[in-house]
């Protein structure tokens, strides 16, 4: 389940489960996002990224969608793994002539045996 | 080469210390960026060059000192920091178009006692 309070969002899955980490984002002329992992003591790391023409985008084991009516971006990873476990961020790109990046909360994916 | 390299790793300074955090990248990126990152917070951006010119300024404060000596290079200087400073300093670079992956570095630990 999921849960919200002084800490990061948490939600805890089994192996093997389909996860859905969801984000609302605040501009709406934001034209790029771009979902990263960061694991305990490393840089983000990209996963997958989407531009504001498209609304779905599937790599290996990770599709994003893409909802600019309620500016809403979501990260389903399929047949969730123990390696899986990191925080996952989304980002918004709010400036058109280079990255801007502006990061959501995040929230912690823990992956259970 | 996809790396972004950070160094130190971790770095402890007093409030009168002076001292440089450095980054590194050999992908031809012509946008090098800094963010800071508290705990359990998303990454913040403070400052992003172009072409080895200052593009954005977060409205830092002037104890922090950016420095683009050339395309591979983004050096931080770090001088009179507070105790709240203390936090994780990511650097990144992206192609120098828009709306591209933008490539993290694994941090600097920085604590300020």
């Amino acid at each position: 389940g999921e849960s919200v309070g002084l800490h990061l969002p948490t939600l805890s899955v089994q192996e093997g489960d389909n996860s859905i980490i969801n984000c609302a984002y605040s501009n709406s002329a934001s034209d790029y996002f771009i979902w990263y992992k960061q694991e305990s003591g490393k840089g983000p790391q990209f996963i997958i990224d989407i531009r504001s023409n498209m609304d779905k985008r599937q790599g290996q084991r990770v599709t994003v969608l893409l909802n600019k009516t309620v500016k809403h971006l979501s990260l389903q990873i399929a047949a969730t793994q123990p390696g899986d476990s990191a925080v996952y961020f989304c980002a918004e790109n709010m400036s058109g002539g280079y990255n801007k990046l502006i990061f959501g909360a995040g929230t912690r994916l823990a992956v259970h045996p | 080469d996809t790396e972004v390299t950070q160094t130190p790793k971790h770095l402890v300074m007093g409030m009168t210390n002076k001292k440089s955090l450095k980054c590194e990248q050999h992908m031809g990126h012509r946008a090098m960026y800094w963010y800071k990152q508290k705990a359990k917070k998303p990454p913040e951006l403070m400052f992003v060059y172009s072409y080895e010119k200052l593009s954005i300024n977060e409205s830092v404060p002037s104890r922090f000192s950016p420095e683009c000596p050339n395309s591979s290079l983004l050096n931080l200087h770090l001088h009179a920091l507070q105790p709240e400073d203390s936090a994780l300093y990511l650097c990144a670079s992206s192609p120098d178009r828009a709306n591209t992956e933008a490539f993290f570095g694994q941090g600097t630990r920085l604590t300020v006692v």
